[in-house]
This record gives C-alpha cells, structure tokens and sequence, in this order.
C-alpha cells in the first residue's frame, strides 16, 4: 500500500527564515515523489520531482531512502511561498497519485 | 500554455440526482485521471482511464460512478444517484508519460455540493 505522511498541517515562517516541509512515504517499490503546490484559488501544479533533482523557485527536495522521506525545503522563504504544499508518491504501473494531507505554509512579512 | 479545463466550476444537487462532471484534458495526453478532496481532508485518486478504458480504480469508485470520453476532446465522470457524502471538489487530471516520470497537470475543480 502507499502512504504519504505530512505531518504538519500549518506552517508559519518570517521572509528571509528558512522552511522546512516535512514528507514521508510508504511504498514496498520503487516510488517516485513529487511536491505539488496549490497557490490561493489556483489549481494544483507540480512544483518539483525527485527524479529531476532540480530546483525551482529556490526549493529543493532530496528523496532519502533510508528514512523514506522527500522534505521540501528552502533556505530563504519569500512572502509569495505562502500556499498549500502536497507531497505526492507514484508507484506501480498505472501512475496515480497518493497525496499527503498538506501543509499550509504561511510567510510572514 | 495549455490547460486542463473543468465544468462546471460548482455544482449543487440533491441527494439522489445523477451529476455529470466535465473535464477537457489537455489535447496530446493520454492518460486521464480523476481525484477527488472531501473537505479538510487529502486529495484522493478515483480513476485512472487509458486507452478508452479504467486502467485503476480505487475502493471509492463503486458502482455509483463511472467514467467516460465520449469524443476526442471531453473526460467525464458521472455520479448516478448522490449522496450525501459525495459533496467534496472533484479534480481532472492529464499526462503524457516519457520515460520514467509522468506529471500530471490538474484541472481547477469542480465543487460537487450534495443537499
């Protein structure tokens, strides 16, 4: 079965603070995880992907194996960070997605 | 850039009503998915559709609901008779697999309001 743990439901910041989301994930396999981001009254997008190791509006998320966690983090936060953040896994041959609760991250000017 | 798109944005039925939710995926994906968000809680998958046919479901899509793509364009998810707990945002989604990684890109979501 897969399973995605946010454990933190909110998150409040100060800009220029540092952020740390945390995800962790269950899967027997070999999973892919992405983080996805669902800024105020706007749809669901992709913000990264493990497999691409890149980073995107100064975040990045290392996938680590042996603690089976995919934390999303940024050095800097901005006020414009301030959104829904969802891990997400993809396992198996058919792709869907299991998603994390959320975290609402919120930065404070 | 295209988007997948979703009617209708809100949708209001009784309880008991067959609802019919609209999606256009983007136009060269090929694989189409449904997930749904009950309120305070986490977005969960419903369908996957591949090749004109379910490829997954998940223990919420019973009997109750199903899928179709009646021409080239449109994705639809059909509810027969409601229920209450049905109320939640309804999410399209669309890819195109390469390789070994497969983005999704989502709908803005349809508000299903049961009464």
């Amino acid at each position: 079965a897969q399973r995605v743990t946010q454990p933190e439901k909110l998150l409040s910041v100060f800009k220029g603070a540092p952020v740390e989301l945390k995800c962790n994930y269950s899967y027997s396999g070999s999973p892919e995880l992405f983080w996805y981001v669902q800024y105020s009254r706007q749809r669901l997008q992709l913000l990264l992907r493990h497999i691409s190791r890149e980073s995107i509006k100064g975040f990045t998320a290392d996938l680590n194996k042996g603690e089976t966690s995919f934390h999303l983090k940024k050095p800097f936060a901005q006020e414009e960070d301030s959104a829904m953040y969802y891990c997400a896994l993809s396992g198996g041959s058919n792709y869907k997605l299991t998603f994390g609760k959320g975290t609402l991250l919120t930065v404070n000017p | 850039e295209p988007e997948v798109t979703q009617t209708p944005s809100h949708q209001v039925t009784q309880m008991g009503q067959e609802v019919i939710l609209r999606c256009v995926p983007i136009s060269n994906h090929l694989y189409f998915y449904w997930y749904r968000q009950i309120l305070g809680q986490k977005v969960e998958f419903l369908v996957s559709f591949y090749n004109n046919e379910i490829s997954e479901k998940s223990e919420i899509f019973d009997d109750q609901f199903s899928v179709e793509r009646p021409d080239g364009s449109n994705f639809t998810l059909k509810i027969r008779s409601t229920k209450l707990e049905d109320s939640a945002m309804y999410f399209c989604a669309s890819s195109v697999r390469r390789q070994t990684y497969n983005e999704q890109f989502f709908g803005p979501g349809t508000r299903l309001t049961v009464l």
